[in-house]
């Protein structure tokens, strides 16, 4: 069975501080594992994603996310925060099994303080 | 135009009321889905349909069922709504990628509320 723990329901920096989105899952396979983020009122739209090649993985707007197996974490990262990454973010897992099916954990609520 | 369309977009009902929820795309995809979101819980999977014959439940399939009429079509139904079923609804298409990565796409998402 998979599972995926996003260890914060709320972050909040300060524009053009680094982002921290944290994110451990639990697999019994090599899984794949996703981002996607919600704008308020939006549909959800994929950040970036691990399919089992480099180990990080560059996605739109600035974001990475380094797998990490050792530590069975994909954290989220940003450099430098912008005030439209103010969203919710959601870390993804699916495993081969059953089915490619996705398991979603239960978000990340992100604030950016001007 | 969006790849993957989904109709209505908001919806109050009555308890009891029978609800349809459908979803469109134009991605080609064999693959659909149906999720539903609530506060505080992510997204958790109510059915997917990996072509046109097959149907499969998903982790929170009662009390809704689904019709999948063409590979670019599938509907979730409430048959007998009840006020626990108020959610955010959303659709989601994948093409069964090669290895590991059937990433899907959403649609915009359907707000339901029952009364």
């Amino acid at each position: 069975a998979q599972s995926v723990t996003q260890l914060d329901s709320h972050v909040s920096v300060s524009e053009g501080t680094p982002v921290l989105l944290r994110c451990n899952y639990s697999s019994s396979y090599s899984p794949s594992l996703f981002w996607y983020v919600q704008h308020p009122n939006k549909g959800l739209q994929l950040l970036l994603k691990y399919t089992s090649a480099a180990t990080l993985v560059k996605g739109i707007n600035g974001f990475e996310a380094e797998f990490k197996k050792s530590e069975t974490s994909f954290h989220l990262t940003k450099p430098s925060a912008h005030m439209s990454d103010a969203a919710e973010y959601f870390c993804v897992v699916s495993d081969w099994e059953p089915a490619r099916q996705l398991t979603f954990g239960s978000g990340t609520q992100l604030t950016v303080l001007p | 135009d969006a790849d993957v369309t989904q109709t209505p977009r908001n919806r109050i009902t009555k308890t009891g009321k029978r609800i349809m929820l459908e979803c469109s795309q134009t991605k080609g995809h064999d693959r659909m889905y149906w999720y539903r979101q609530d506060p505080g819980l992510g997204l958790r999977l109510i059915y997917y349909s990996f072509d046109v014959k097959d149907i499969n439940k998903g982790e929170i399939s009662d009390g809704y069922s689904v019709s999948r009429q063409a590979q670019a079509k599938f509907s979730l139904s409430l048959e007998s709504a009840i006020p626990n079923q108020t959610a955010l609804y959303f659709c989601a298409t994948s093409d069964g990628g090669q290895g590991s990565t059937d990433t899907q796409y959403f649609g915009p998402g359907t707000r339901l509320t029952v009364l």
